[in-house]
């Protein structure tokens, strides 16, 4: 089965600066997610990037996808203290309804 | 919007004991949920596949004695871990897809901290 490896595995930066997490994963996708977690807590979603886009931004966030090389960046512009958490990227295929392979996450520390 | 609800929240039980994990959507019927596992500091992995009116498609990996998936409703999975042990204290998520009506996502639930003491 697919699955995503982000990298770095944790970051920690001060607010302020950009942060840029990365994922990749192994076999075709249909859609890829960027979710956050934080501690002890659910999902929140962040953007969903579908195979025949290549860059979608919302707020501060930024997803690039490049199918060629089968992965994909989260970049957070002007990091918060209150984005401190972790950041999963997340496949599904074409027809699986949403069956999602998460990768290992990211887990961000931005300190004030 | 759309909300999946899970219930409980929390959970401790003793060794040997099931504990039933519920997934609702609040608004909207889900033929297919999903249930993850998440261990402290991990990522989630996939447990199954819970279908409305038939049985649930596990991973690899994942005993369906052990986890026992009930999708009785378009509204309701229920996952029950039973004769629980400490090794299944973990955090299990649950997932819902809207599918069509112009609108493709998927919904999580907050989460089920199970703790087998």
């Amino acid at each position: 089965s697919q699955q995503g490896e982000e990298d770095p595995q944790a970051l920690s930066i001060q607010e302020g600066e950009n942060a840029t997490m990365n994922c990749s994963y192994k076999t075709s996708i249909n859609n890829l997610q960027w979710y956050r977690q934080n501690s002890g807590r659910g999902l929140v979603h962040l953007i969903l990037i579908r195979s025949n886009e290549r860059e979608k931004h919302s707020g501060r966030l930024r997803v690039t996808l490049d199918t060629s090389k089968k992965s994909s960046s989260l970049l957070i512009t002007a990091s918060r203290a209150a984005d401190t958490a972790s950041y999963f990227c997340a496949t599904d295929f074409r027809g699986s309804n949403y069956k999602l392979t998460f990768g290992k996450g990211t887990l961000l520390t931005v300190n004030p | 919007g759309a909300v999946v609800s899970q219930h409980p929240s929390r959970v401790i039980c003793k060794s040997g004991t099931s504990v039933k994990i519920e997934c609702r959507s609040l608004d909207f019927q889900a033929t297919t949920m999903f249930w993850y596992r998440q261990f402290p500091k991990q990522s989630l992995m996939l447990m199954a596949t819970s279908n409305e009116g038939s049985k649930a498609t596990y991973e690899q990996g994942v005993e369906k004695d052990k986890f026992l998936i009930n999708h009785a409703s378009l509204t309701l999975s229920t996952l029950t871990v039973t004769s629980a042990h400490p090794e299944d204290s973990s955090f299990y998520i649950c997932s819902a897809s809207l599918l069509g009506m112009g609108r493709n996502t998927i919904y999580f639930g907050e989460g089920s901290w199970l703790t087998v003491v």
